[in-house]
């Protein structure tokens, strides 16, 4: 299974826009990106996903570099119920497997 | 259209006891797998469900079991307790079983073994 790395935490501003990145340098051609997060108490929700081309949603914005081994999800203005912990996960394209696989995430903070 | 509901939301056991936790999916949805959280080890699956059939498996011991019924609804059962069973147990469900299906997760039962 392929593996993303994230940083451990990151802050943001309210109102401001978050960068949070992700390293998936053994991606293969065929691996979906999707990016899940975690509110306080709550279970994952789906925030967005891409394959090669950068997406849009209402919820963020997700950059892939061009040799797709980085990613970035973007919120463009973060608010306090933005605080997190979101999670960078890689899916094969083929197997139509359920499993995501979670790492440890990035918990993001947002001040007022 | 109604989420993803789990039931029960809480749940405490003693060591040796066994469980079953329940998972409604979204209607329409056809595909359930569940996932264990703890503080250790994060968030990992245990397994996944089309049509009443088991798809994948994580590496969890025997005593962790699932089953779906016909209106897609799955139960998961662990057996024997042990204290490291205590963890949030969350269920998400699909439409599908394509890759790209989003994946809607329940507000998970938060069991606890004494």
């Amino acid at each position: 299974d392929a593996k993303t790395t994230q940083p451990n935490s990151m802050e943001s501003n309210e109102e401001e826009p978050v960068h949070l990145p992700c390293n998936h340098s053994t991606i293969s051609g065929t691996d979906y990106i999707h990016w899940y997060r975690q509110l306080p108490s709550q279970g994952p929700e789906y925030v967005i996903h891409g394959l090669t081309s950068n997406v849009n949603n209402r919820m963020a914005s997700l950059a892939i570099a061009e040799d797709r081994k980085s990613s970035t999800l973007i919120l463009h203005r973060a608010t306090l119920r933005d605080a997190a912990v979101y999670y960078c996960i890689l899916r094969p394209r083929s197997g139509n497997t359920g499993k995501l696989i979670f790492g440890q995430g990035t918990t993001l903070q947002v001040k007022p | 259209k109604a989420g993803v509901t789990q039931t029960p939301r809480y749940l405490i056991k003693t060591r040796g006891q066994q469980v079953t936790l329940s998972c409604s999916p979204i209607s329409g949805h056809r595909s359930v797998s569940w996932y264990q959280q703890t503080p250790g080890q994060g968030l990992q699956f245990l397994f996944e469900y089309f049509s009443e059939t088991q798809r994948n498996k994580g590496n969890f011991p025997g005593r962790f079991s699932g089953r779906q019924f016909s209106n897609s609804r799955s139960e998961m059962n662990v057996s024997t307790l042990e204290l490291g069973d205590s963890a949030l147990y969350l269920c998400a469900s699909r439409i599908g079983t394509a890759s790209s299906d989003t994946q809607y997760f329940g507000p998970g039962t938060r069991l606890t073994v004494l």
